[in-house]
């Protein structure tokens, strides 16, 4: 088992520059959930999906952040425009077989907007 | 929606003593606890768990328990070792939605 798999590991880019972050789940597993994590809000949902259809979007901070998941095996972030306060850490979980599952994080994507 | 509380934000021991941390959550519908260990630049990795049916749940020296009623759960680590130093979340599911604490930074002195 891969485990869930994230890229890139680490972005670098200049304010108002469009950024995507991909993600692959583990295999068989039909929830993914995005999350961002900094030291001041801690770790926050941004959004999950289920069977790769949006369930909850509410944790998404502002129309500039958007996701996908057109396959089982893929989902993105997108971010556009970005802004320096976007810099975080960001997280894909998957889990699978129903509510009362545990999530499996990926490695995260460190994200610096300058 | 759901609401957690997570007590203490830090904790130091001495190595080979116990540390306890606690959660509360708000809503009453919540059924699934994990808990979560992340090491210093490291992903979140699901250490135990506990459903709302069970009260107590143990493995090794992990243990955690359940208190429905006044809606709180407890993380219990025995014998702390300095390998368990890491930041430690609490979490609270109602469906398919989890909503994690704020995190206890665990210190293990040697």
């Amino acid at each position: 088992d891969a485990g869930v798999i994230q890229s890139p590991r680490h972005e670098v880019t200049e304010m108002g520059q469009e950024v995507t972050l991909r993600c692959k789940p583990i295999s068989g597993h039909n929830s993914l959930f995005w999350y961002r994590q900094t030291m001041m809000r801690g770790l926050e949902l941004l959004i999950y999906f289920n069977n790769n259809v949006p369930i909850d979007d509410s944790g998404m901070p502002e129309d500039r952040f958007s996701a996908k998941m057109p396959n089982a095996s893929f989902s993105t972030l997108k971010i556009q425009p970005s802004e320096p306060r976007d810099s975080a850490v960001y997280f894909c979980a998957s889990s699978g077989g129903g509510f009362i599952q545990p999530q499996h994080f990926g490695d995260g994507t460190r994200l610096s907007i300058l | 929606g759901e609401n957690v509380e997570q007590h203490p934000s830090t904790l130091s021991v001495q190595e080979g003593d116990s540390a306890v941390i606690k959660c509360t959550y708000s809503d009453s519908a919540s059924n699934y606890f994990p808990w979560y260990k992340q090491e210093l630049g490291k992903r979140p990795q699901l250490i135990i768990d506990i459903r709302s049916n069970v009260g107590e749940k143990k493995d090794q020296r992990i243990a955690v328990t359940l208190n429905k009623t006044a809606k709180h759960f407890s993380l219990h680590i025995t014998e702390t070792q300095p390998e368990d130093s890491a930041v430690y979340f609490c979490a609270a599911s109602v469906g398919f939605k989890t909503i994690f604490g704020a995190g206890t930074r665990l210190f293990v002195k040697a």
